[in-house]
């Protein structure tokens, strides 16, 4: 069974600072991972999508990185801001028809002005 | 483009009531799923539909129902509530299977 697993918790930062959110998970015959932003009392956005055949993916200030080898992943985020502030989720689909997304407990991210 | 839409956002629901989430989405995605996030965990999958008149159990289905119909539509019936399904409930939907999933903003559920 797919566990993933979100470490740490939380992270509070200084503005400013690059930081690094981790994701891990057990089976590495993932298709892809998926990493998403929940904002206090919303739903879901969706940050980034890496393909399991890829190293990693970028999106302005954000990138991700993805190491299906040791089930890990990696989610970079530059120059950070107080509206960085929110709690990040990874989430993988399984490579064996899996019609389903595993999700992490998350990292919940405060940057402080 | 309204993506998903889930209503209503909130609910209080009395132990043994029924209620039916709703949820649409108007991007004419096959797949859509039905999550539930519990305080401090990730999302657990309830149900989720491959296309209209196809659905299938998740991880954790006792105490739900699905229907689809439409590619649009993809409501999620809870019967005799427990405080158990205390949760924010979410809906996805994606054009298919591995595709980028878009999320509504939650149904926060309370059963007292």
């Amino acid at each position: 069974k797919q566990e993933v697993t979100q470490i740490p918790a939380a992270l509070s930062v200084p503005e400013g600072e690059n930081l690094v959110l981790n994701c891990s998970f057990t089976d590495s015959a993932i298709y892809n991972l998926q990493w998403f932003r929940q904002d206090p009392g919303k739903g879901l956005t969706s940050l980034l999508l890496i393909q399991s055949s890829q190293r990693e993916q970028t999106s302005g200030r954000l990138n991700a990185s993805l190491d299906k080898s040791s089930g890990r992943s990696t989610l970079y985020i530059a120059a950070s801001q107080p509206g960085d502030s929110a709690t990040y989720l990874c989430a993988v689909n399984g490579a064996q028809g899996a019609q389903k997304l595993v999700f992490g407990q998350g990292t919940r991210l405060t940057i402080n002005p | 483009n309204a993506g998903v839409t889930q209503t209503p956002k909130f609910r209080i629901l009395k132990i043994g009531q029924s209620m039916t989430l709703q949820c649409a989405q108007d991007m004419n995605h096959n797949y859509m799923y039905w999550y539930r996030q519990d305080p401090g965990m990730g999302l657990k999958l309830i149900y989720y539909s491959v296309g209209a008149g196809i659905t299938d159990k998740g991880e954790v289905p006792n105490g739900y129902n699905v229907s689809r119909s439409t590619t649009e539509d993809f409501p999620l019936r809870l019967e005799l509530a427990a405080p158990s399904q205390t949760s924010v409930y979410f809906c996805a939907s994606s054009t298919g299977w591995g595709t980028e999933a878009f999320f509504g903003q939650g149904t926060r559920l309370t059963v007292v």
